[in-house]
């Protein structure tokens, strides 16, 4: 059975910072990972999308690697500001053509003017 | 495109109701996901419909159903409401043929179960 964890559950940085967030999944038999943000109250944005066969994704601020083999995704923001205060979840596919997610519990994060 | 829409927002009901969310997700997309999310168990995957047929269900108990219509819209259907049932209700659309393809989520119903 899939699990998803991401650590640490919550992280308060000074604006600037560059910074990590972390997602290991237990089967490695995944086919593709992805990043969400979700504001308080709110749905969830998509952040990234990784395909199984890539390394890594890169949107403005943001870059997250995939590691298949260990388990292991990371979303690196660089620069960080307070706009990007929010939780930050990862979750995984488990095979082609399906809308089903295992989600992690989420990052959540505050950044500090 | 507007986004995916989700109706009513907040709910309150009390136990042994029923209680019943639409999704309406973006124009063009065919499969809809349902997930509940609460404090202790994060999200979870309730089921997912695409062109009126349920393609993949979670674990949760049969009071939890679904349909999709012709138009691509979804209902979920909680049956018996239970105080554990209180979540935020999220669904999430995508074109569901591509292969790799990420989702729209819209904003929520929240449900308050007393």
């Amino acid at each position: 059975k899939q699990e998803v964890t991401q650590i640490p559950a919550a992280l308060s940085v000074p604006e600037g910072e560059n910074l990590v967030l972390n997602c290991s999944f237990t089967d490695s038999a995944i086919y593709n990972l992805q990043w969400f943000r979700q504001d308080p109250g709110k749905g969830l944005t998509s952040l990234l999308l990784i395909q199984s066969s890539q390394r890594e994704q890169t949107s403005g601020r943001l870059n997250a690697s995939l590691d298949k083999s260990s388990g292991r995704s990371t979303l690196y923001i660089a620069a960080s500001q307070p706009g990007d205060s929010a939780t930050y979840l990862c979750a995984v596919s488990g095979s082609s053509n399906t809308g089903k997610l295992i989600f992690g519990q989420g990052t959540t994060l505050q950044v500090k003017p | 495109k507007a986004g995916v829409t989700q109706t009513p927002r907040y709910l309150i009901k009390t136990r042994g109701q029923q209680v019943t969310l639409s999704c309406s997700p973006i124009s063009g997309h065919r499969s809809v996901s349902w997930y509940q999310q609460t404090p202790g168990q994060g999200l979870q995957f309730l089921f997912e419909y695409f062109s009126e047929t349920q393609r993949n269900k979670g674990n949760f108990p049969g009071r939890f159903s679904g349909r999709q219509f012709s138009n691509s819209r979804s209902e979920m259907n909680v049956s018996t409401l239970e105080l554990g049932d209180s979540a935020l209700y999220l669904c999430a659309s995508r074109n569901g043929q591509g292969r790799q393809e990420t989702q729209y989520f819209g904003p929520g119903t929240r449900l308050l179960v007393l």
